[in-house]
């Protein structure tokens, strides 16, 4: 069975103060791992999308990169702005659904001014 | 209209009642999803369609119906709730389905009294 794990579970940031979030994952085989922001009372906001191990992606202060047994969101110099739940989520490319997408809990990040 | 739309966004309803959600998607694409989000609890993968043909059902009650009249609309018909189906109900949709990215609608929370 696919599992996907973030932490921390909440993680406060000063404004400015650089920081990661984790997600290991254990999956028969990637085809993709997402990472997508959600607000309070909104849908998932989609970031990236790392699809092979050593794999980088960029986007203002956020940066993904991915192993072959987790993923790490880097934010750099983070603003109040940057507060949010961020999620992870993992494709298989063999067994079960072809078309599921596995969710972590997410992480709640605050960044204080 | 852009992105991924839902209606309604908030929603309060009765163990007895019958009611439905409506998702629009306004990208193109082919495939669209279902997805129940509760506390604490990661996203839950409910139904998948794929040109308009159910191709995941994720061991949801029948008290959820799902229906696709096209490739652009998504309906969750609801019957007969518990107390426990209490969530957000996210709507996504991606070019294909497969390793496509999904992208969200901002969600209907649905509160069953």
């Amino acid at each position: 069975e696919d599992q996907v794990t973030q932490s921390p579970e909440a993680l406060r940031l000063q404004e400015g103060e650089s920081s990661s979030l984790n997600c290991s994952y254990t999956v028969s085989g990637l085809r993709g791992l997402f990472w997508y922001r959600q607000d309070p009372g909104k849908g998932p906001e989609f970031l990236f999308t790392l699809y092979s191990a050593g794999e980088e992606k960029e986007k203002e202060r956020l940066k993904a990169t991915l192993t072959k047994k987790e993923s790490f969101l880097h934010i750099t110099a983070p603003k109040p702005e940057d507060s949010a739940t961020y999620l992870c989520a993992v494709q298989a490319s063999s067994g079960g659904s072809n078309y599921k997408l596995t969710f972590g809990k997410g992480t709640l990040l605050t960044v204080n001014p | 209209e852009t992105g991924v739309t839902q209606t309604p966004r908030h929603l309060v309803m009765g163990m007895t009642n019958k009611k439905s959600l409506k998702c629009e998607q306004h990208l193109g694409h082919n495939a669209m999803y279902w997805y129940k989000q509760s506390a604490k609890k990661p996203l839950e993968l409910m139904f998948v369609y794929s040109l308009e043909e159910r191709v995941e059902n994720n061991s949801v009650p029948s008290r959820f119906s799902p229906e696709c009249p096209n490739s652009s609309h998504l309906f969750l018909h609801l019957h007969t709730l518990q107390p426990e189906d209490s969530a957000l109900y996210l709507c996504a949709s991606s070019q294909d389905a497969g390793v496509e990215t999904q992208y969200f609608g901002p969600g209907t929370r649905l509160t069953v009294l």
